[in-house]
């Protein structure tokens, strides 16, 4: 499996806590993404990183906010959690895998809940 | 703006037997790339398979194949005597050549293998 993690795993809030997801990657990559995924629906982008201080939104509109201070490290912040932000997300990053191809590699994700 | 269809939300087929998976996409560009994608549950994303448009050799990899049509911009996915382990979503991809190299993903087909 790819060297791309994410914590934590499973999250139950309540609405307007501020959340932070953590995404982290070993591979030295560049390239950087936050995805949200629903049941039966489209991988939408959120957010994008193309290295350190750079960042883009997707093409999805999102109240979080996302940081790439360390390479290896692409934090998703929501200030104020509503019940509408229940979803998975992922976090991807690209660069050359095994094959030799230019690819994405995604995290395990994370489940969040808002209550 | 680029589009990817897979009409069928779920499928299952018998251990040890064949299935294809269909995604239609939608494009102007002339060089791009094409993916499936498998999420077993509860575990990571991976690639399983790509297809540079250029090439008009279908690609291969072990018991997974793809039937590329570039004119009826269509791409399957064949998958070859069937194992438990191959249950899992499988996202067909789209991702044009230079600019964002930002792929544009398919709803997502369910796949059940069944002993």
């Amino acid at each position: 499996e790819a060297d791309i993690y994410q914590t934590p795993r499973y999250l139950v809030i309540g609405t307007g806590k501020k959340i932070t997801l953590e995404c982290s990657q070993t591979m030295g990559h560049d390239k950087m993404y936050w995805y949200q995924q629903d049941p039966g629906m489209e991988l939408h982008l959120i957010h994008y990183s193309y290295g350190v201080n750079s960042t883009e939104k997707g093409d999805l509109s999102s109240e979080s906010t996302v940081s790439r201070i360390r390479t290896e490290h692409f934090p998703l912040t929501l200030e104020s959690a509503r019940p509408s932000h229940t979803s998975q997300y992922l976090c991807a990053s690209r660069g050359f895998g095994r094959g030799g191809y230019n690819e994405q590699f995604f995290g395990p994700g994370t489940r969040l809940t808002v209550l | 703006a680029q589009t990817v269809t897979q009409s069928q939300p779920e499928m299952s087929v018998q251990e040890a037997e064949t299935v294809t998976l269909s995604c239609t996409y939608d494009t102007s560009e002339n060089n791009y790339y094409l993916f499936w994608y498998k999420q077993p549950p509860s575990r990571q994303m991976i690639l399983v398979i790509r297809q540079e448009a250029y090439k008009q050799q279908n690609a291969t990899e072990n018991r997974f194949s793809v039937n590329f049509q570039k004119a009826a911009k269509s791409f399957s996915l064949k998958i070859s005597d069937s194992q438990l382990g191959d249950t899992a979503m499988y996202f067909c991809a789209f991702m044009k050549e230079g600019g964002s190299y930002i792929p544009t993903f398919g709803r997502g087909t369910s796949l059940i293998v069944h002993p």
